[in-house]
């Protein structure tokens, strides 16, 4: 079956500090790649998806690239304010009969101090 | 105003009795889902609905059961609860678009269950 893996955290950076998130998958077929970001009290909403492979993601200084060869979606950016500070989730989707099937990660909580 | 809203936000209940979760959105989308997340554990898929006629199983239905009042309308039933059905509740919309599996999702704020 389809899984995703990366790190719970908390991850703790400085303002300012580069800030790099590991995602792996394994999936049948050709996925769509997602992160979710989850501020607190809140749910969850779309951070940056990607399509197909070597494809990048990006919004609000957020990045990922499909890295097929290495099963990753990596998600960066070069540095990270306070309001970065919530539970980012990597997830995946694949078709299976007729249903888009997602696959969530556990999250990663980010932790920014100024 | 938000495009799905869920009801109540948090809730406390005792063991063995049935509640329901309420989830409403006005992004007509024709698919809505119900998650829970627990720590550790990310998100699990409990039910979805593709349409008013279509209801599926997901990974942990054991306990819960759904009703799919209208489009716009999907709502998550514990008939006995549980204390380990303790959780956070989600409920999620989207709309598959023309193009393969590009089906974000739209969450809402979720609600905090605990099942003493």
């Amino acid at each position: 079956g389809n899984s995703v893996t990366q790190m719970e955290g908390p991850v703790t950076l400085s303002e300012e500090a580069f800030l790099t998130i590991n995602c792996t998958y394994t999936a049948t077929g050709y996925p769509s790649l997602f992160w979710y970001v989850q501020y607190p009290g809140e749910g969850l909403q779309l951070l940056l998806k990607a399509t197909k492979a070597d494809d990048k993601g990006s919004n609000k200084g957020f990045e990922a690239t499909y890295r097929k060869e290495t099963t990753s979606f990596h998600l960066e950016k070069g540095s990270v304010q306070v309001s970065d500070s919530a539970v980012y989730f990597c997830a995946l989707t694949t078709l299976r009969g007729g249903y888009q099937k997602v696959t969530f990660g556990i999250g990663t909580k980010l932790q920014v101090i100024p | 105003d938000a495009d799905v809203t869920q009801t109540p936000r948090n809730r406390i209940t005792k063991t063995g009795k049935r509640i329901m979760l309420e989830c409403s959105q006005t992004k007509g989308h024709d698919r809505m889902y119900w998650y829970r997340q627990d720590p550790g554990l990310g998100l699990q898929l409990i039910y979805y609905s593709f349409d008013v006629k279509d209801i599926n199983k997901g990974e942990i239905s054991d306990g819960y059961s759904v009703s799919r009042q209208a489009q716009a309308k999907f709502s998550l039933s514990l008939e006995s609860a549980i204390p380990n059905q303790t959780a956070l509740y989600f409920c999620a919309t989207s709309d598959p678009g023309t193009s393969g599996s590009t089906d974000t999702q739209y969450f809402g704020p979720g609600t905090r269950l605990t099942v003493l």
